[in-house]
């Protein structure tokens, strides 16, 4: 049973474009969460989706970032307009249900904007 | 407000001794959970050891343990036998949210560095 996929793992953008990091979670798991670690900072939770919907973005920034979970595929999160405080390691956590301490990490993507 | 305070941000300790890190939270709920995570330089985050608020007895996990004082609002993490292998950053975490829309809440880190 494979865990939590993110990709891509590294991503580097210029400012201004655009940066789509996906996380793919693991089998049976229909709840997704973004989080967010700043060098040498702890993680930041972002968003919590379950499929199709968005059940808490209150640690998503309200422009420039959004999530999505479709019924197919893996979770999106996109950044628009890329700047350099954007860079940062971005982490995916999966879980079954609604209890968080079954909650299983993806590896991380880390975007570098240049 | 800190919700998770972490105070020693880096610590220097001997192979094979025994290490604790600390951790204090605040919350005002009476159900919370309490975890610690490892990094490695390598970057993932590696799950070791829960704690339930309700739980009456300290979490273990091999070498981990988890002192968990609910009075005080600590939960410190022990590591016995300290290897090389355990150089690495380590946070502690708190759930927290109501019912249906739980997060983790996460400190600042210890840089923990074993010597040979």
């Amino acid at each position: 049973n494979a865990g939590v996929m993110q990709n891509p793992r590294h991503l580097v953008r210029r400012r201004g474009q655009e940066a789509r990091l996906r996380c793919s979670p693991m089998k049976g798991h229909s709840h997704v969460y973004w989080y967010r670690q700043l060098p040498e900072e702890g993680l930041k939770f972002m968003v919590y989706l379950q499929k199709e919907n968005i059940i808490d973005e209150s640690g998503m920034p309200k422009e420039r970032f959004s999530a999505e979970f479709p019924k197919e595929g893996p979770s999106i999160l996109r950044i628009q307009q890329v700047v350099r405080g954007d860079s940062a390691a971005y982490f995916c956590a999966s879980s079954p249900g609604l209890l968080v301490e079954t909650q299983y990490f993806g590896p991380g993507t880390r975007l570098l904007v240049l | 407000a800190q919700k998770i305070t972490q105070t020693q941000p880096g610590m220097f300790v001997q192979e094979k001794e025994a290490v604790t890190l600390d951790c204090t939270y605040d919350t005002s709920d009476q159900s919370y959970g309490l975890f610690w995570y490892k990094q490695p330089s390598s970057g993932e985050m590696i799950f070791l050891i829960y704690q339930g608020s309700y739980d009456e007895q300290n979490a273990t996990e091999g070498r981990y343990s988890l002192n968990f004082q609910k009075a005080r609002k600590s939960a410190n993490l022990v590591i016995s036998a300290s290897q090389l292998g355990d150089s690495a950053m380590y946070f502690c975490a708190m759930r927290e949210g109501s019912f249906g829309n739980e997060k983790l809440t996460f400190g600042t880190g210890t840089r923990l560095t074993i010597i040979p």
